[in-house]
């Protein structure tokens, strides 16, 4: 079946930008996860979806940054007023269910560049 | 301090080797491990479990030691299609159900 898809695959964007991701995670999946992975680095965890709860933003580094999700569908994170240092691969992930016991399957990411 | 740390590598090792990757986490309150390997500008994939008892799939087994907190897979018999970075993860009581991912291991199995 399908994976978790993301667009674009690459974006390049001047700074000051405003930019917008997209996610389709894998029908059925409740949960889904946004994650950044700048270059030779591990990921870091943005914000966390499940169901119709309220999203968990913890790791949202600035309020630049913001996501949404239409029920358990689609999700767009969007960073406003980009800067260099939003130079990363942003992955999402989606899973059955919340938690350890569901495996997490990444899309491919959107590797973004703000010059 | 960060809650993972993994030796970054490079570990180049010759083909049959075996080769073992080490990962420490300074929260206690751990519950979960898992290995994820990541092939070079793909999406990480969730390779094995971590369990207490250790446990083994094919070639690469898996160990967790909670008294030392540390984490640990073993490659045997090394493929050059084994060659990737090797993420350790964890999954913390109190971390919101998200996972926690260390920088990785890279390896690179050579002919």
């Amino acid at each position: 079946g399908a994976g978790v898809s993301q667009s674009p695959s690459n974006k390049v964007t001047e700074k000051g930008k405003d930019v917008e991701l997209r996610c389709d995670p894998i029908s059925g999946h409740t949960a889904l996860y946004w994650y950044r992975q700048r270059l030779g680095q591990g990921l870091e965890f943005l914000i966390y979806f499940q169901g119709n709860s309220a999203p968990d933003k913890s790791g949202l580094p600035s309020d630049r940054f913001s996501a949404e999700r239409t029920g358990e569908s689609v999700s767009t994170l969007t960073i406003q007023r980009t800067q260099q240092e939003d130079s990363a691969v942003y992955l999402c992930a989606s899973s059955l269910g919340g938690g350890p016991s569901y495996e997490q399957y990444f899309g491919p990411g959107t590797r973004l560049t703000v010059t | 301090r960060k809650e993972v740390e993994q030796d970054p590598g490079p570990f180049n090792v010759p083909e049959g080797a075996t080769v073992a990757f080490n990962c420490t986490y300074s929260n206690s309150a751990s519950q979960s491990f898992f290995w994820y390997r990541q092939d070079c500008r793909k999406e990480p994939k969730l390779l094995m479990s971590v369990y207490s008892s250790g446990n083994e799939d094919g070639r690469f087994t898996a160990q967790l030691n909670r008294a030392s907190q540390y984490i640990s897979l073993l490659i045997r018999d090394s493929k050059l299609s084994d060659s990737a970075t090797y993420l350790c993860v964890g999954y913390f009581s109190g971390s919101a159900r998200q996972l926690t991912f260390g920088s990785g291991t890279q390896l690179t199995v050579l002919p």
